[in-house]
């Protein structure tokens, strides 16, 4: 089992540019979701997902685009980068929240820089 | 969900017992204790999770005040690969969706 695999591990772009970064799971889990981490800061959830076909916002989803065409995928664009997205993003994914309570699997990140 | 309430940094001595608290005096009913850690700038890592009742696993243990308002995580013999920041998280039990809200944590630096 894999689990969460993100990629690429470092990615550095320019201002304007768009990018995907990419998110598998090998669980059969349903819910997927994407979080920034800024330095010395904790996490902020930007998008998730509780199943294939469906997305919702976070806290901070300007700037970022999700959507969820397969279970095991989750991508997440950003369409124009901006030096304010510069930051280290996770991607998590668990069984569904309905009728219990299950722990997030976490990827090990992707770290970002705008230039 | 509730917020919680996490000191920002503690120090414990290799070998002896970390005790990590947390508060959380608007909990309700239906929400549960989560505990995770990041070492260094890996994924976050889960460690335990309670509702009302004391849990222990391999890792770690998990006491909650019986009014539910706080709670603290345990680590019995602290190693220095235990050295991360500490997340403690509550969460309802929604029927849909799981937005877990991390908050800053608490770094703990085990000393040898």
């Amino acid at each position: 089992n894999a689990g969460v695999t993100q990629t690429p591990k470092f990615q550095v772009l320019k201002t304007g540019q768009s990018m995907t970064l990419q998110c598998a799971q090998d669980m059969n889990h349903e819910y997927m979701s994407w979080y920034r981490q800024d330095p010395g800061m904790g996490l902020r959830l930007i998008h998730y997902s509780v199943g294939a076909g469906i997305t919702d916002q976070g806290e901070v989803p300007n700037g970022y685009n999700v959507s969820r065409s397969t279970t095991e995928d989750f991508p997440l664009r950003l369409l124009s980068a901006a030096p304010s997205q510069t930051s280290v993003y996770f991607c998590a994914s668990s069984r569904s929240g309905q009728g219990g309570i299950t722990p997030l699997h976490f990827g090990n990140g992707t770290r970002l820089t705008v230039t | 969900d509730a917020k919680t309430t996490q000191p920002p940094s503690m120090d414990c001595a290799e070998g002896r017992a970390a005790n990590l608290p947390c508060n959380h005096s608007t909990i309700s009913g239906n929400e549960y204790v989560y505990w995770y850690r990041q070492i260094h700038s890996q994924g976050p890592q889960y460690i335990i999770h309670g509702l009302k009742n004391n849990e222990t696993n391999e890792m770690a243990s998990l006491i909650i005040t019986e009014d539910r308002k706080s709670s603290t995580l345990i680590l019995p013999h602290a190693t220095l690969r235990d050295t991360a920041v500490y997340y403690c998280i509550v969460r309802s039990r929604d029927n849909y969706g799981q937005n877990f809200v991390f908050g800053p944590g608490t770094r703990l630096s085990v000393l040898p």
